[in-house]
């Protein structure tokens, strides 16, 4: 079956750096999404892997190994407003998206 | 508009009953997408479309109809509501089947 998998929730300070960990098993492989959704929102885009490596953003960095099913969403200089939950979502060999539970990140003062 | 809207923002329904979900997009997306999200769970694919005249089956669609008959607009039909049902509905649409996913403000259905 198809699996992606995120820790439920985590705890981070105001200023300080934090990652978030996606590990995926799918069939097939057309890119990794990282979405960022506030309570009672709609998820909006941040990042989307295809190739190995490191995509910068910002404060908002991803990362893809797809040898190792492996993603992580990395957040700096953490903001109050950073407090969201964070989904992880792997497009399969149809095209259509398979998503993480999604991570609650809370951030503290 | 400006991007998506959902309509209603919120439903309480009784089972047994007939509800559609509206969404309408004005960004002239080729695709589009309803999933349900629920507590604990990633969201779900129900139904998408790839173009207008074709719709497709996700992970979950029992229960659930769509139709396309223009590029803006992809209804959601329950066609007889239980309580399993109940879930915070959410349409998307992206410009390419493999490009990022834009979200409407969510339908937040119970049904009792």
């Amino acid at each position: 079956g198809q699996n992606i998998d995120q820790p439920t929730e985590m705890t981070a300070t105001e200023g300080a750096i934090v990652q978030i960990n996606c590990t995926y098993q799918t069939s097939g492989f057309n890119g990794l999404f990282w979405y960022q959704q506030h309570a009672g929102e709609a998820p909006t885009f941040l990042s989307y892997n295809v190739l190995d490596g490191l995509e910068e953003k910002g404060r908002f960095s991803s990362f893809l190994s797809r040898s190792k099913g492996y993603s992580y969403l990395l957040l700096k200089e953490l903001q109050m407003k950073d407090s969201a939950s964070y989904l992880c979502a792997v497009m399969d060999s149809n095209y259509q998206l398979i998503w993480g539970a999604g991570t609650k990140l809370i951030i503290k003062p | 508009i400006a991007g998506i809207t959902q309509a209603p923002t919120s439903q309480i329904l009784a089972a047994g009953r007939r509800m559609t979900l509206r969404c309408t997009q004005d960004m002239r997306h080729n695709a589009m997408y309803w999933y349900r999200q629920d507590l604990g769970l990633g969201l779900r694919l129900i139904h998408y479309s790839n173009t207008a005249g074709t719709t497709g089956k996700g992970e979950v669609p029992d229960g659930y109809s769509v139709s396309r008959a223009n590029t803006d607009d992809f209804p959601l039909t329950l066609a007889s509501a239980v309580p399993s049902q109940t879930s915070v509905y959410f349409c998307a649409s992206s410009d390419g089947t493999n490009n990022e996913q834009f979200f409407g403000p969510g339908t937040r259905l119970t049904v009792l």
